[in-house]
């Protein structure tokens, strides 16, 4: 299963653009790269997700590098309430399921 | 409002005490997945379940069951057979063909 690398932790301003980084040096052809936060002592959220193309929602954007082996999630003005662990994860289709495999995340600290 | 609930949000029980775990969705959908989650830890998938009674062992399935009688219902049961069971149970669905999983709020098991 390919991997994904991500800084243990970041922090920000609030009302500042954040960039959180994922290097997946290994993603084969077919691997979505999707992204999750959770907040503290609650499941995980799906924030967005992309195969080649930078997609953007209300949520945030994701820029996919052209060889695909990074992306950077970006939160255009974080705000207090984003503050949580952030996944990123590729998704594999493997024995009948879309599979998701969790690292250890990246820890989001908003700083009023 | 469509979602899934996890019952109870925090559990105790004695050592070598089976467990079952509740998990309800009315999202309609075909997918459920349980999780667990170590402090400072990512996601390891137990068990899923793509449709009902059909069910597969994920990365760490030794020490759990689980059913899918129902299409709302995924079931866990901790066993006493599972030599560390204390940890922050999730619970999740997906649509078939879609990939977004939707996460419970949790049960945070503790075996005394």
């Amino acid at each position: 299963d390919a991997k994904t690398t991500q800084p243990n932790s970041m922090e920000s301003n609030e009302e500042e653009p954040v960039h959180l980084p994922c290097n997946h040096s290994t993603i084969s052809g077919t691997d979505y790269i999707h992204w999750y936060r959770q907040l503290p002592s609650q499941g995980p959220e799906y924030v967005i997700h992309g195969l080649t193309s930078n997609v953007n929602n209300r949520m945030a954007s994701l820029a996919i590098a052209e060889d695909r082996k990074s992306s950077t999630l970006i939160l255009h003005r974080a705000t207090l309430r984003d503050a949580a662990v952030y996944y990123c994860i590729l998704r594999s289709f493997s024995g009948g399921y879309n599979k998701l495999i969790f690292g250890a995340g990246t820890r989001l600290a908003v700083h009023p | 409002d469509g979602g899934i609930t996890q019952s109870p949000k925090y559990l105790f029980r004695k050592e070598g005490q089976n467990v079952t775990l509740s998990c309800e969705q009315n999202l309609n959908h075909d997918a459920m997945y349980w999780y667990r989650q170590d402090p400072g830890q990512g996601l390891r998938l137990i068990y899923y379940s793509q449709i009902v009674n059909d069910f597969q062992k994920g990365d760490i399935a030794e020490g759990y069951s689980v059913s899918r009688e129902k299409k709302e219902s995924f079931p866990l049961t901790v066993t006493s057979a599972q030599k560390n069971p204390t940890a922050f149970y999730l619970c999740a669905s997906s649509r078939e063909v879609d990939y977004e999983q939707f996460f419970g709020p949790g049960t945070r098991l503790t075996v005394l």
